[in-house]
């Protein structure tokens, strides 16, 4: 079973920013964040991960809870291109560990 | 660009016959590479891990003797669904981790994803 919990659906303003949630209450002191996204019938694509400290690359960012227990991916400025299947997962990292999805967030960013 | 690739992207085939479906690592040698299936308005579901010389890892429920899959040298896996059946119209899509050390930190990327529809 998927170790994380993120909502159904969510909606957002072309341009605004996107703020997904995810909580991870039993991640283990091992086991990294791994957000991932899924475009309509493509392969899923790889996005940001994290372990403790907040991440930002050219994609997103990621703020994780100084206790791990929860994070939000954020997307500064949604575009339409940005509607897809987001994906939280928390997994072992490095050359370990296939990765278990959950049912994901639809974001839908709107004009 | 594209570091794990899949083919064909989509095929159709009459019921009772085999389809192969390839998985290829384009620039770095995957010792592992994991299948999974994805049927429409649900989550990845993962079959099975491909290691490179040694028999595949199958998950709880999927069939070894249906979905057969060969990590024959480290830039591909095979997986080959035999006898197939209308209920193995699926999504199905392999990723492969990129080895720590070549610039990456680990993480798993993705084939484009191959639909197979079985009439």
């Amino acid at each position: 079973d998927a170790k994380t919990t993120q909502p159904t659906s969510m909606d957002c303003a072309e341009g605004r920013a996107a703020n997904l949630p995810c909580n991870h209450s039993t991640i283990s002191g091992n086991e990294y964040v791994y957000w991932y996204r899924q475009i309509h019938s493509q392969g899923p694509q790889y996005i940001i991960h994290g372990l403790k400290n907040n991440e930002t690359n050219e994609m997103a960012s990621l703020i994780i809870t100084e206790d791990r227990k929860s994070s939000t991916l954020i997307l500064p400025h949604a575009t339409l291109r940005d509607t897809a299947v987001y994906y939280c997962i928390v997994s072992v990292g490095g050359s370990q560990g296939n990765l278990i999805f959950g049912k994901g967030t639809k974001l839908s960013v709107k004009p | 660009g594209a570091v794990v690739s899949q083919h064909p992207s989509r095929v159709i085939c009459k019921s009772g016959t085999s389809v192969k479906i390839e998985c290829r690592s384009l620039d770095f040698q995957a010792t592992t590479m994991f299948w999974y299936r994805q049927f429409p308005k649900q989550s990845l579901m993962l079959m099975a891990t491909s290691n490179e010389g040694s028999k595949a890892t199958y998950e709880q429920g999927v069939e070894k003797d249906k979905f057969l899959i060969n990590h024959a040298s480290l830039t591909l896996s095979t997986l080959t669904v035999t006898s197939a059946h209308p209920e193995d119209s699926s999504f199905y899509i392999c990723s492969a981790r990129k080895p720590t050390g070549t610039g990456t930190t680990g993480e798993l990327f993705f084939g484009e994803g191959s639909r197979l529809t079985v009439l």
